[in-house]
C-alpha cells in the first residue's frame, strides 16, 4: 500500500546548526504535505505545509522542500535552538484522498546545548 | 492553545469500565478526527466525521464508539478495553472542502492506561 516514511529515527544536532529532517513517500499522486512537531506529552503541532505544485516554501526558520521527481520531502530547522527538540512527523494526502492524511514514522530532533 | 480541547488528559480504567473521551473544537472547522498514537508507531487514523456523518471507520474494534453530535463536539466512548488499547487519543479537526488545504489542527490528547 501507499505509505510515508522517514529515513532517520533520531537526529541530533548543536544549538545554532541548521537541522534537516527527512521524508520519503510512495504515493506518486499526493498532492499536499505537511510537517508536525510533537514535544514530549502534547499533542502534533501544524509547522508548514506545501502543495504539490511549488518546490519551497519558507517560514519563520523553517523550509520544506518537495522533490516530486524521487519522491522526498525535507524540513529545514535554521539555527535550531533547544525549544525545537521534539519528534517531527511529515504526512501526505492522496490526490483523491479527501481528508485522509498518512502520517510517517517520525523522527526525533535533540538539540545538544 | 490549540483551538482543539480534549479531557480528560488522562485516564486509567479497568478492562470492565465505561469512560467516555471528549474533544470540542474552537475553529469552526467541519470535520473531525480520532486518531491513536502508540509507542513507535505512525500515528493511526481511527474515525472521520465530516458534517457529523462518519466517513471513515478505519477498521476500530466495537469497543471503541465514536459520537458526533455537532460539529464541534466529538466524543470516543470506550467500554470493555485490553491493556493494549493503552494509548495516547488525539482528537484533530479541519476544513474541509473546495480551497480548504485540509490541515489538520490536534488537540493535546488524552493518554489512556488500561489496566
Amino acid at each position: 500500500g501507499e505509505s510515508v516514511g522517514l529515513h532517520l529515527p533520531t537526529l541530533s544536532v548543536q544549538e545554532g546548526d541548521n537541522s534537516i529532517i527527512n521524508c520519503a513517500y510512495s504515493n506518486s499522486a499526493s498532492d499536499y504535505f505537511i510537517w508536525y512537531k510533537q514535544e514530549s506529552g502534547k499533542g502534533p503541532q501544524f509547522i508548514i505545509d506545501i502543495r504539490s505544485n511549488m518546490d519551497k516554501r519558507q517560514g519563520q526558520r523553517v523550509t520544506v522542500l518537495l522533490n516530486k521527481t524521487v519522491k522526498h520531502l525535507s524540513l529545514q530547522i535554521a539555527a535550531t535552538q533547544p525549544g525545537d527538540s521534539a519528534v517531527y512527523f511529515c504526512a501526505e494526502r492522496g490526490e483523491n484522498a479527501g481528508n485522509m492524511l498518512t502520517f510517517g514514522g517520525g523522527t526525533r530532533l535533540m538539540v545538544k546545548p | 492553545e490549540t483551538g482543539v480541547t480534549q479531557t480528560p488528559r488522562h485516564l486509567v480504567m479497568g478492562m470492565t469500565n465505561k469512560k467516555s473521551l471528549k474533544c470540542e473544537q474552537h475553529l469552526g472547522h467541519n470535520a473531525m478526527y480520532w486518531y491513536k498514537q502508540s509507542a513507535k508507531k505512525p500515528l493511526e487514523l481511527m474515525f472521520v466525521y465530516n458534517f457529523k456523518e462518519q466517513t471513515e471507520n478505519n477498521s476500530v474494534p466495537s469497543r471503541f464508539s465514536p459520537e458526533c453530535p455537532n460539529s464541534s463536539h466529538l466524543f470516543l466512548h470506550l467500554h470493555t478495553l485490553q491493556p493494549e488499547d493503552s494509548a495516547l487519543y488525539l482528537c484533530a479537526s479541519s476544513q474541509v472542502g473546495q480551497g480548504s488545504g485540509n490541515t489538520i489542527y490536534f488537540g493535546e490528547g488524552s493518554w489512556l492506561t488500561v489496566v
